[in-house]
Formats: C-alpha cells, sequence, structure tokens
C-alpha cells in the first residue's frame, strides 16, 4: 500500500518554464489537495479536489492550476514558473465522515522545487 | 479568515523533559488537527480533536473549543520527537485546513 506519491522529489525551473507536479493515491480517498510550505510558515493551501471532476481553489492559487480526472490522480501544474514559486510542495489525500469532517489525512513526501 | 497561532515558536529541551504547546484560533471551526513534521519533512496526523482530550502513549491533546485553543502535551520527551508540530484548523464552510506557523521542537540528548 504506497499511500501518496509525489513526483518528482526535486526540481531545478528556469523562470517561465512550466511544469507537472505529479500526486497518485491508492486509498480510494475522495478529497485531494495541494499545499506549499515557505520557510518558517505553516502549509498553504493551492487547490483541493472533493472528487473525481471537482476541484476548487484555496488559499493561494494564482499561477497553478489542476484537474481531476480519476480518483487516484491530482496533477499541479506550473503555468509560467516564477522565482516567488520556490517552495516545498506537498499532496496530501483524505476522506470525508460524519458531519463533514475530513480523516485519514495522508502526505506524501513532498516536492522541492526552485525557480531560478 | 480564520487566524491560527502557535506558539512558543521555538522550543529546545532535553531528552526525559515533558512540553506543552499551545494552538489558538480566532473562529469555529468544524475540527482540529495536531501534525508532526520529522526532520526529514514527512507530515504524519497526530491527532484529530475538535474537543475534549485523547491520548497515544506519551503525546496527549485537549481542545477547549469554546475558549478557541488547544494544547499538545509530549511527556518524557525522546529525540525522535524533533521536529515542527502543526495546528490546522478545519473551516466550517468547506473542509479546507487552515495551518499555524508551527513549534520548532529540538529535544538534545
Amino acid at each position: 500500500n504506497a499511500g501518496v506519491t509525489q513526483t518528482p522529489k526535486f526540481q531545478v525551473l528556469k523562470t517561465g518554464q512550466s511544469m507537472t507536479l505529479q500526486c497518485a493515491q491508492d486509498m480510494n480517498h475522495e478529497y485531494m489537495s495541494w499545499y506549499r510550505q515557505d520557510p518558517g510558515m505553516g502549509l498553504r493551501l493551492i487547490h483541493y479536489s472533493v472528487g473525481a471532476g471537482i476541484t476548487d481553489q484555496g488559499e493561494v492559487p494564482n499561477g497553478y492550476n489542476v484537474s481531476r480526472s480519476t480518483t487516484e490522480d491530482f496533477p499541479l501544474r506550473l503555468l509560467s514558473a516564477a522565482p516567488s514559486q520556490t517552495s516545498v510542495y506537498f499532496c496530501a489525500s483524505s476522506y470525508v465522515e460524519g458531519r463533514g469532517t475530513n480523516y485519514g489525512y495522508t502526505f506524501g513526501s513532498g516536492t522541492r522545487l526552485t525557480v531560478v | 479568515g480564520i487566524q491560527v497561532e502557535q506558539s512558543p515558536p521555538d522550543l529546545i529541551l532535553q531528552e526525559g523533559a515533558n512540553s506543552t504547546l499551545r494552538c489558538n484560533f480566532s473562529d469555529s471551526v468544524n475540527n482540529l488537527q495536531w501534525f508532526h513534521q520529522n526532520p526529514w519533512g514527512q507530515l504524519i496526523n497526530l491527532f484529530y480533536i475538535p474537543s475534549g482530550t485523547k491520548q497515544n502513549g506519551r503525546l496527549s491533546a485537549t481542545t477547549v473549543a469554546t475558549e478557541r485553543y488547544s494544547l499538545l502535551y509530549i511527556s518524557s520527551s525522546q529525540t525522535t520527537d524533533s521536529g515542527v508540530y502543526f495546528c490546522a484548523v478545519e473551516r466550517v464552510s468547506n473542509y479546507q485546513l487552515i495551518w499555524g506557523a508551527g513549534t520548532k521542537l529540538i529535544i538534545k540528548p
């Protein structure tokens, strides 16, 4: 049982380049999310999805796109990389239970992205 | 939006010591979670605790929702407890997690 798999682990981009961060989970969780973590700060939500075909913006969505064509996969696309997007990116999955609270949060191992 | 404040920002202790980490939040929430991020960056959920008290081994957590704070207790600290402890609250409206800035804990042998 792999949990949440993120690739790549490290990436260096030049300003203006685009790329896709991959995220896959094998727990059949309906909820998936992307966060960025900057030094000295907590995680900030970029985009999230409550199920296949449904995505929505988080706190810091600008410069990023997502799609959710299957339950398992939730890729994050950087459209035109900027130095301000240098960060560590985490993908997470969870499930909704009871009165609508998310449980079972499982995080990928992270992608360290540097934009030069 | 909801504000989440954690204290202290940094904590250095000797192995065997006890510690209390605090999380204050500014509005009603669906749920509150504590996470541990180890020195290699891996994030692990410790507790889901919208109210009341839970214990798991040497760790316990208490949330007083009416006063909008939560406490994480670590007893008999071990070097493997080192890392950053985050508190995250879930918005009532849309399941989004809002994270505090974390408490960096260093346990010295």
